[in-house]
């Protein structure tokens, strides 16, 4: 069965520092891989997704990046965290058809 | 531009009422719309909708879909304080390779 990791649960950084959020998924290929962020009691923010390897689109300008080195994983960066950044980050996977999306626990960043 | 909107945004109510939430949208070849629950952490799948007018159902939550005016609800009957949480819809989008697009989700709180 398919299965999707997402880690840390949650995370304190200060200001300026750098952040690495990792997401794998098991049990799958090619699955279409998204990051969303979330404020609280909202909706979800689409952040970046991906329908292949090293293939990233961006859905707003922002101090954040994504990467998609091997086909099952799909990190979501900053080289420098600003307040602004604070929130709820999801990991999700599709497959091809874009049917019904799966979850990891999600990460609770909090900048300070 | 594809979007999916939800209303209301928040939605207080006491236990033993019947609410009914919406979701509109406006995406490039549509082929399914999604309902989700968010209590805590990641959100859970509650139904697939690609059909008009046919209902979908479990237990006390029901949803249907009306691709002609191009919106769907979903319902709840007789609300439990455990039916308190954020309802998402999504719409996967076939333009630009496909991505999986996300309502502002209405939060709903249920009072005993």
């Amino acid at each position: 069965s398919q299965t999707i990791h997402q880690w840390p649960a949650t995370l304190v950084q200060p200001v300026g520092s750098p952040l690495s959020l990792e997401c794998t998924v098991e049990g799958t290929s090619n699955p279409n891989l998204y990051w969303y962020r979330q404020a609280a009691g909202r909706g979800l923010q689409l952040l970046f997704y991906s329908v292949g390897i090293g293939q990233i689109s961006s859905e707003v300008p922002q101090n954040l990046s994504a990467s998609r080195p091997q086909d099952r994983q799909f990190i979501l960066s900053s080289k420098k965290l600003l307040l602004s950044d604070s929130g709820f980050y999801l990991c999700a996977w599709t497959g091809l058809m874009n049917t019904e999306a799966f979850f990891g626990q999600g990460t609770r960043l909090t900048v300070v | 531009e594809d979007k999916v909107v939800q209303s209301p945004l928040s939605l207080v109510v006491h236990e033993g009422d019947t609410v009914t939430l919406n979701c509109s949208y406006e995406v490039t070849n549509f082929r399914s719309l999604l309902w989700y629950k968010q209590e805590k952490k990641a959100p859970t799948f509650l139904f697939m909708l690609t059909s008009s007018g046919i209902e979908k159902k479990s237990g006390r939550l029901s949803s249907i879909l009306d691709k002609k005016e191009l919106f769907s609800i979903l319902n709840i009957t007789a609300t439990q304080t455990g039916d308190s949480a954020i309802y998402l819809c999504a719409v996967p989008s076939y333009n630009q390779g496909g991505k999986l697009i996300f309502g502002q989700g209405t939060e709903l709180s249920v009072k005993p």
